[in-house]
């Protein structure tokens, strides 16, 4: 069964900061990673959906990296912004048949001004 | 394009009543799922439909049941309300598998 971990579960920073974000999986037989943003009282934003043949993903300031065979993966937030203070949320997919994605808690992130 | 949303957005129940949660997506999707989120636990999925006229059990189907209405679609009852089903549900949606997944607001759920 796999088992998502995120690591820190929360994270304080002043604005300007370059941060990362963990996340490790027990089953490395994935498909795909998403990573999502999750507001206060809000549904989740998707960011970044890494396939299993990739190694990166951009998307403006931010880089998500995956190490399959580690069960490792990470996003990078360059310059990080107070907007960018919510949940985050690592989801990797299985890759056989209707595989379901598998959320870790996700780590919390505040950026100060 | 109003994306997936979710009626109610809050709602009290007592133990014992039953309701059904509504959603809707205008993406023309092929796939829809329903989340719950407690604290702690992440997401865990209850039910899925992979396609118009076709649904399946997630990892806690237990207390729910469902209906692809159509392809826009999905509504998750609880027929018998149980304090444990106090939770955050959400709605998804994906053109199809195992494509970006699209989020509801949620559902807040309370039951006494």
């Amino acid at each position: 069964k796999q088992e998502v971990t995120q690591i820190p579960a929360a994270l304080s920073v002043p604005e300007g900061e370059n941060l990362v974000l963990n996340c490790s999986f027990t089953d490395s037989a994935i498909y795909n990673l998403q990573w999502f943003r999750q507001d206060p009282g809000k549904g989740l934003t998707s960011l970044l959906l890494i396939q299993s043949s990739q190694r990166e993903q951009t998307s403006g300031r931010l880089n998500a990296s995956l190490d399959k065979s580690s069960g490792r993966s990470t996003l990078y937030i360059a310059a990080s912004q107070p907007g960018d203070s919510a949940t985050y949320l690592c989801a990797p997919r299985g890759n056989t048949g209707f595989q379901k994605l598998v959320f870790g808690t996700g780590t919390r992130l505040l950026v100060s001004p | 394009n109003a994306g997936v949303t979710q009626t109610p957005k809050f709602q009290v129940l007592k133990t014992g009543q039953s309701m059904t949660l509504q959603c809707a997506q205008d993406m023309n999707h092929n796939s829809m799922y329903w989340y719950r989120q407690d604290p702690g636990m992440g997401l865990r999925l209850i039910y899925y439909s992979a396609s118009e006229g076709t649904t399946d059990k997630g990892e806690v189907p237990n207390g729910y049941n469902v209906s692809r209405l159509n392809k826009r679609e999905f509504s998750l009852r609880l027929e018998s309300a149980a304090p444990s089903q106090t939770s955050v549900y959400f709605c998804a949606s994906t053109v199809q598998e195992p494509d970006t997944q699209y989020f509801g607001p949620g559902t807040r759920l309370t039951v006494l």
